[in-house]
């Protein structure tokens, strides 16, 4: 497979353990954000959004807290499996404004048994 | 399966050459993106079209020019290519404003 971002920071967690993969992002004005998952060989996946009006967003298994004070995202999957290895990226923008999604650099999540 | 069909898969070629990269996107969907995805750069937005027209402008180099025709689909022309131009480069489309849906991504190596 591909891959991605060699130079990134990586995350190994336990299968079954929990996982906090955490983002700074950039923009105050950004009012959009988006986890995505890039798994080795495809394209990025989007996993969940979070709107600047809430701080807390839970889909299936993943959660996204977030920050504005400090500019900080953070994505939690609970009971991590193998399938969850990959790069996992967070995006922000202004609402509407897709084209302007800037990607932060991404953290490695690696799943061990 | 994400719906949005990238081609080719791998591409290599010689510096100084020029290549096309093809992206149909998801059904219904009117506007394409391009990304390009190099281990220090991270995802690079390039450039977007929305129904035919130029919606807006990344970082594209002037070597680098695109074009989405009638039908939606759109290619990347890339020329004059350098080594540092290797890379994955990812079409993307969406109805606004929705989620992008990325392709598979081309992977060009220059030699």
């Amino acid at each position: 497979g591909e891959s991605v971002g060699l130079h990134l920071p990586t995350l190994s967690v336990q299968e079954g353990d929990n996982s906090i993969i955490n983002c700074a992002y950039s923009n105050s004005a950004s009012d959009y954000f988006i986890w995505y998952k890039q798994e080795s060989g495809k394209g990025p996946q989007f996993i969940i959004d979070i709107r600047s009006n809430m701080d807390k967003r839970q889909g299936q298994r993943v959660t996204v807290l977030l920050n504005k004070t400090v500019k900080h995202l953070s994505l939690q999957i609970a009971a991590t499996q193998p399938g969850d290895s990959a790069v996992y990226f967070c995006a922000e923008t202004l609402t509407g404004t897709a084209s302007k999604l800037t990607f932060g650099t991404g953290t490695r999540l690696q799943v061990t048994l | 399966d994400s719906g949005v069909t990238q081609t080719p898969k791998h591409l290599i070629t010689a510096t100084g050459q020029r290549v096309t990269l093809r992206c149909s996107p998801r059904s219904g969907d009117l506007s394409v993106y391009w990304y390009q995805q190099s281990l220090d750069q991270g995802l690079q937005f390039l450039i977007q079209y929305y129904n035919g027209e130029e919606r807006a402008k990344g970082n594209i180099l002037e070597r680098f020019s695109a074009q989405q025709f009638p039908d939606l689909h759109s290619e990347l022309n890339l020329s004059s290519l350098e080594l540092g131009d290797s890379a994955l480069y990812f079409c993307a489309s969406s109805v606004p404003p929705g989620e992008l849906f990325f392709g598979e991504g081309s992977r060009l190596t220059v030699l």
